[in-house]
């Protein structure tokens, strides 16, 4: 069965700093990873998608990277701002299922402080 | 484009009764996944439809039914409503027939469910 981890459970920084958050998959039989990010009591909203043939994605300031074969994946946050602040959720799609469902991390929670 | 959309966006409910959630995708979307995010955890996933079937189903028991009409939106039911139900519960779409297997789910707002 198909477990994912992140690290750390919460984050608290102040604004400019770089970040790094990680994500861990059981299972490399993937077709895709998705970040997504979760304002309090909100739903989710998607930051960026990695198939499992690509090593890495960037939108923004933000930059997500894949290694398949090792389960990782990492989300980095380039000079960090109080808007960052939010919880974020690392998802893998399976392989081997009908259409393929999510499955989630626990998340980041991420503070960004002025 | 709308995006998905939910309705209601909080419900409050006592022990036993029974609740209907609503889903409509973002256009151009055919398929609709449901998920329950308790406080503090990721979304866990319950169920999922294609073409007005359940073809997926998560570790949830038969008190979550779920049905998907010819629009492509969809409804989950929740019968025999217990404390342990209460949760933020998630609707998603993905376009499975224009882009396979490795689309991108799309997110609703959610639907916050509270049982008394």
């Amino acid at each position: 069965k198909q477990e994912v981890t992140q690290i750390p459970a919460a984050l608290s920084v102040p604004e400019g700093e770089n970040l790094v958050l990680n994500c861990s998959f059981t299972d490399s039989a993937i077709y895709n990873l998705q970040w997504f990010r979760q304002d309090p009591g909100k739903g989710l909203t998607s930051l960026l998608l990695i198939q499992s043939s690509q090593r890495e994605q960037t939108s923004g300031r933000l930059n997500a990277s894949l290694d398949k074969s090792s389960g990782r994946s990492t989300l980095y946050i380039a000079a960090s701002q109080p808007g960052d602040s939010a919880t974020y959720l690392c998802a893998v799609r399976e392989r081997g299922s009908t259409l393929g469902r999510l499955y989630f991390g626990r998340g980041t929670q991420l503070t960004v402080w002025p | 484009d709308a995006g998905v959309t939910q309705s209601p966006t909080h419900l409050i409910k006592t022990r036993g009764q029974q609740v209907t959630l609503r889903c409509s995708p973002k256009s151009g979307h055919d398929t609709v996944s449901w998920y329950q995010q308790a406080l503090g955890q990721g979304p866990q996933f319950i169920f999922q439809y294609y073409e007005e079937e359940e073809r997926q189903r998560g570790n949830f028991p038969d008190r979550f039914s779920g049905h998907q009409f010819p629009n492509y939106s969809s409804e989950l039911n929740v019968n025999a409503l217990l404390l342990g139900d209460s949760a933020l519960y998630l609707c998603a779409s993905s376009p499975y027939r224009r882009q396979g297997k490795n689309y991108e789910q799309y997110f609703g707002p959610g639907t916050r469910l509270t049982v008394t």
